[in-house]
């Protein structure tokens, strides 16, 4: 089962920053947080994942609490085409899968 | 990034048959999955394709409906067998890349509708 709790959907206007939250209290001290998105009609995208440290990339930012308890993934300038479905996965590193939870639909509205 | 090509992208097939969706990746991968995206749900792990031997396959699959194959490092299959209306589902390959490991990268996926 997934470990992460997320809520369903999130509305965001255009332009604006979209912070997506994420609970993950019972996460595990060598697992890492992962956040990925699905675009309607493709396979999943790696956004980003961190540890504990605070990360940013050319996509997002994402903000780990300093007990490692939730996360939230910040889209500083949503458009359009963020409109997906965001999954947080908590996954130990190397060769295992990721299981996926039921995410959080984000519309990106004009 | 890898690229993943999966064959075919959709198909229509009758119930009681088989279909075999390939996935060839550009270079040289790690690890391979296969997903089930049932229609309007998350991603499910199928199984797991390990090189030069049997998949590990997840509870609720079994080889029997769902072989697959992983004869090299960049290339695998996974056969439907016998369908019924409730295979009806995107399914998924996913890799990680050699050198990459932390990242799973996923393919567009196989459409497959069963009637």
């Amino acid at each position: 089962d997934a470990k992460t709790t997320q809520p369903p959907s999130m509305d965001c206007a255009e332009g604006r920053a979209a912070n997506l939250p994420c609970n993950h209290s019972t996460i595990s001290g060598n697992e890492y947080v992962y956040w990925y998105r699905q675009i309607h009609s493709q396979g999943p995208q790696y956004i980003i994942h961190g540890l504990k440290n605070n990360e940013t990339n050319e996509m997002a930012s994402l903000i780990i609490t300093e007990d490692r308890k939730s996360s939230t993934l910040i889209l500083p300038h949503a458009t359009l085409r963020d409109t997906a479905v965001y999954y947080c996965i908590v996954r130990a590193t190397g060769n295992t899968p990721l299981v996926f939870g039921k995410g959080t639909r984000l519309s990106v509205i004009a | 990034s890898a690229v993943i090509s999966q064959k075919p992208s959709r198909d229509i097939c009758q119930r009681g048959t088989s279909l075999t969706i390939q996935c060839q990746v550009d270079s040289q991968v790690t690890m391979m999955f296969w997903y089930r995206q049932q229609p309007g749900q998350s991603l499910t792990l199928i199984a797991t394709a390990n090189q030069g031997s049997e998949a590990t396959y997840e509870s609720g699959f079994v080889i029997d409906k769902f072989p697959i194959s992983r004869p090299n490092l960049t290339f695998s299959t996974l056969t439907v067998s016998n369908m019924s209306p409730e295979d009806s589902s995107i399914y998924l390959c996913s890799v990680s890349k050699t050198g990459e490991i932390e990242k799973l990268f996923f393919g567009s996926g196989t459409q497959l509708s069963v009637l």
